[in-house]
């Protein structure tokens, strides 16, 4: 079974600038997570899907960030426009059972910087 | 917010030493899992723990379920060079079982000298 794949695996772009991310989850993963990690720091959460529906948005920074996942399958995160903060590695994740106890599958990420 | 407290931050040891590192919290957590975290790749499950005072291994690794349920801990044997990588305790917060939203520690980067 294919994995948790993310595009680009390397992003750098100007300050003002939009950029956006790409996560393709494990199919039939209903749950869809995206998560950041900024250099040195805990990987923080940033929103939750259900299918297609936001479950949980409350880890994302602003509203310069824009997360989708139409038709329940591919999900993508902008940044418009792009901060340097917004640096750091985002990882999006997927799971099939909704609790966290087994554990998502983790892409490899996308190293966003951001100058 | 929920935070969790990781550490140490970094370690270097020689190859074949036992290692340890650990997670606090302030709040109650349901669930503790441990991630390493290869160069380049995402993170990957090494231990799920379920309930206060468990103990559970996967080779040469063991980790614990504090029973307060606001701390756990990683012990890796007899360290090999592949041990390498950044580890992160995660845990998933009381109350929040209905969500997967999970916490994560700032990481515990291991260096293993051959």
């Amino acid at each position: 079974e294919a994995g948790v794949t993310q595009f680009p695996s390397h992003s750098v772009i100007e300050k003002g600038q939009t950029v956006t991310l790409r996560c393709d989850p494990i199919s039939g993963h209903d749950n869809l997570y995206w998560y950041r990690r900024v250099m040195g720091k805990e990987i923080k959460f940033l929103l939750h899907f259900v299918k297609e529906s936001k479950q949980d948005e409350s880890g994302m920074p602003n509203n310069r960030f824009l997360a989708e996942r139409t038709g329940g399958t591919y999900s993508t995160l902008k940044v418009q426009p792009a901060e340097l903060e917004d640096s750091g590695v985002y990882f999006c994740a997927s799971s099939q059972d909704l609790r966290a106890n087994y554990g998502y599958t983790f892409g490899s990420g996308t190293r966003l910087t951001v100058v | 917010g929920q935070q969790l407290n990781q550490s140490p931050q970094s370690m270097f040891i020689q190859e074949g030493e036992d290692v340890s590192m650990n997670c606090t919290s302030s709040s109650i957590f349901n669930t503790w899992l441990w991630y390493k975290q290869d160069p380049g790749e995402g993170p990957v499950l090494l231990i799920a723990l379920y309930k206060a005072g468990e103990l559970t291994s996967n080779g040469r690794l063991t980790a614990q379920f504090g029973i307060t349920r606001k701390d756990s801990f990683l012990n890796i044997s007899a360290s090999i060079p592949s041990d390498v990588g950044i580890y992160f305790c995660a845990g998933q917060a009381y109350g929040s079982s209905n969500t997967g939203k999970l916490i994560f520690g700032q990481g515990t980067t291991l260096q293993v000298k051959p």
